[in-house]
């Protein structure tokens, strides 16, 4: 158990629908990050968070969105959903700064749009 | 931009073997970290092992070690004694300093045979 955790674990929804997906850090983590596994993209990042701050941004498409709260949990939300979306998102977290590299993988959220 | 790229899809390995995964990386950064994730069937994400490049001597986590070739950009993983536990994907990620984001490679699926 890494101390991540995410909620749901399984999501299935239709096509043009919107969903968030949820984040807890390890306690004492301020850094969030969120990648994509898919079968197509392999495992991409898409966004990371920085105590409350976007710190940088990869590959994520103008219909996702993510946020991080003051008590530091953090949501991505993806809208108008498309086949091609379906995927398993992981959110990842470390205490940030020169310790980056040190991130935790939580279980995945599993996307299924049918 | 940095690139990861591990050219064995698939590799198999007897019980109690030794194997070897190989990964090649491009980046023109000299301050970076390279790293070699586990995805269990279980989907889980579990860090493997890390390498700061601007150390010279391999990492090595108990059967777990790296070839750590800068020059050549290469960095392959061995596993020592492998056990069926050890099945799974494998992927080579890269991290430039002071940047959180990982950049994956597509994996190889290792399967350990009985």
């Amino acid at each position: 158990d890494s101390g991540v955790t995410q909620t749901p674990k399984h999501l299935i929804t239709a096509t043009g629908q919107r969903v968030t997906l949820r984040c807890s850090p390890r306690s004492g983590d301020l850094s969030v990050y969120w990648y994509q596994q898919s079968l197509d993209q392999g495992l991409q990042f898409l966004i990371q968070y920085y105590n409350g701050e976007e710190r940088a941004k990869g590959n994520i498409l103008e219909r996702f969105s993510a946020q991080q709260f003051p008590d530091l949990h953090s949501e991505l939300n993806l809208s108008s959903l498309e086949l091609g979306d379906s995927a398993l998102y992981f959110c990842a977290s470390s205490v940030g700064g020169i310790r980056e590299y040190e991130q935790y993988f939580g279980p995945g959220t599993r996307l299924t749009v049918t | 931009a940095q690139t990861v790229t591990q050219s064995q899809p698939e590799m198999s390995v007897q019980e109690a073997e030794t194997v070897t995964l190989s990964c090649t990386y491009d980046t023109s950064e000299s301050n970076y970290y390279l790293f070699w994730y586990k995805q269990p069937p279980s989907r889980q994400m579990i860090l493997v092992i890390r390498q700061e490049a601007y150390k010279q001597q391999n990492a090595t986590e108990n059967r777990f070690s790296v070839n750590f070739q800068k020059a050549a950009k290469s960095f392959s993983l061995k596993i020592s004694d492998s056990q069926l536990g050890d099945t799974a994907m494998y992927f080579c990620a890269f991290m430039k300093e002071g940047q959180g984001n990982l950049i994956f490679g597509k994996g190889t699926k290792l399967s350990v045979k009985p």
